[in-house]
């Protein structure tokens, strides 16, 4: 069955990188995402990386998927105090069909 | 360019009321999805709408039901509410030519 695995916590120090790290069980997955969300709002598409490609990066953030281990990673450079939230990874298996979110990953940053 | 909108923003009712939740899709929008999320837990997938038809339905029993409307807006219903549904319901929309969904902000819904 479908199945996304994440860490629960993760802190940083303020400049510091962070690495949020994801496994996932589908084999059939078409597109990994990554969301954040911060207290009391919703979801914010934050990157997605289609399965045929190892990596993407956009600005601070870089992505990495390794499709034989089904292990995805969200690298945050220069990780700034905003950058606090919850992050999910989800997955599926074509464009438009259902999410399988992980449970989130809490990344919190001290000063 | 307002993106999902969801109402109300927060909301209570007794154990075996019935409940609507409303969202209007991010204008261009065509397909709506609603989520269930647990506290302390990732969303999890209720069902989707698109051309005004459930095109996906996840694990959720018949209590749940949808509709979605020409203007592509969508309602999400639960009968017989159970202390158990008290949870974050996300709308999210999206279009067949992008990546990704747009989500709501949601409705908090606390069942007594």
């Amino acid at each position: 069955g479908e199945d996304v695995e994440q860490s629960l916590f993760l802190s940083v120090r303020e400049g510091d990188s962070s690495v949020i790290n994801c496994t996932y069980t589908d084999s059939s997955s078409t597109y990994l995402y990554w969301y954040k969300q911060e207290p009391g709002a919703g979801l914010q598409l934050l990157t997605y990386i289609f399965s045929n490609m190892d990596m993407k990066q956009d600005q601070r953030l870089t992505v990495l998927l390794n499709k034989k281990d089904k292990h995805l990673s969200l690298r945050i450079a220069d990780t700034q105090t905003g950058d606090s939230a919850i992050y999910f990874c989800a997955e599926s298996t074509l464009s438009g069909t259902a999410l399988i979110f992980g449970k989130g990953t809490t990344l919190s940053v001290s000063s | 360019d307002a993106g999902v909108t969801q109402s109300p923003t927060h909301l209570i009712k007794t154990r075996g009321q019935q409940v609507t939740l409303r969202c209007s899709p991010k204008s261009g929008h065509d397909t709506v999805s609603w989520y269930q999320q647990a506290l302390g837990q990732g969303p999890q997938f209720i069902f989707q709408y698109y051309e005004e038809e459930e095109r996906q339905r996840g694990n959720f029993p018949d209590r749940f039901s949808g509709h979605q409307f020409p203007n592509y807006s969508s309602e999400l219903n639960v009968n017989a509410l159970l202390l158990g549904d008290s949870a974050l319901y996300l709308c999210a929309s999206s279009a067949g030519t992008e990546r990704g969904y747009t989500f709501g902000s949601g409705t908090r819904l606390t069942v007594v």
